[in-house]
């Protein structure tokens, strides 16, 4: 099956610093990812929608120069947390729906801590 | 904005009892999806429901997607610590872009 791997699981950086999380397919070519943000004991919050050699899309209230995004091939996209500060701390997931299919695979996530 | 409604948010329940989790929306989906997710992991897809009134199972999953496609249903049979997690409904929004909006989730708790 689809298969989805985020990388790092989880990462501690100090603030003002910034944290690159990378979401790669796999096997399977992906041109469209998306990232989501999910706090503790809570759903999915979807971010933005990353597009394969085009700018990403961000939902409202998503600051696109904060949470950098790069989709710079079919198979791999990045979230880029700039200038992280603690309110930035949180788990995010990146999915990836697989051609012709209606699920979508999501990434095991990243757990930022910002300290 | 299509929204998705999950109830109830928290359960906590006996080993070997029943539950229901319902999923519901104001607006019509063209598929809704049910995950399950474990701390600290990603979402796990567990079933897509595409037409109306259809019924899936699963095990001791019961699935069933609403005759209006607006609605959604979840329902495990002798729960077991085992399905202790963060259960999501999702569903694309209207539009063709491939993005998902998810319920608030339910958080299940089957004690031994």
């Amino acid at each position: 099956g689809a298969v989805v791997s985020q990388h790092p699981s989880r990462v501690i950086c100090k603030s003002g610093t910034s944290v690159k999380i990378e979401c790669r397919s796999l096997d399977f070519q992906a041109t469209t990812m998306f990232w989501y943000r999910q706090f503790p004991k809570k759903s999915l919050m979807l971010m933005a929608t990353s597009n394969e050699g085009s700018k990403a899309t961000y939902e409202q209230g998503v600051e696109k120069d904060k949470f950098l995004i790069n989709h710079a091939s079919l198979t791999l996209s990045t979230l880029t947390v700039t200038s992280a500060h603690p309110e930035d701390s949180s788990f995010y997931i990146c999915s990836a729906q697989g051609a012709g299919s209606y699920g979508y695979t999501f990434g095991s996530g990243t757990r930022l801590t910002v300290v | 904005t299509q929204l998705l409604e999950q109830s109830p948010q928290f359960l906590s329940i006996q080993e070997g009892e029943n539950l229901t989790v319902y999923c519901n929306s104001s607006s019509v989906f063209s598929s809704l999806q049910w995950y399950r997710q474990e701390p600290g992991e990603g979402p796990v897809l567990l079933v897509t429901v595409v037409t109306g009134g259809e019924v899936k199972k699963l095990k001791r999953l019961t699935f069933q997607f609403g005759d209006a496609r607006k609605d959604s249903s979840l329902h495990i049979t002798a729960a077991q610590p085992g399905d202790t997690g963060l259960y999501l409904c999702a569903g694309p929004p209207g539009g063709n872009t491939g993005k998902l909006i998810f319920g608030q989730g339910t958080t299940l708790q089957v004690k031994p």
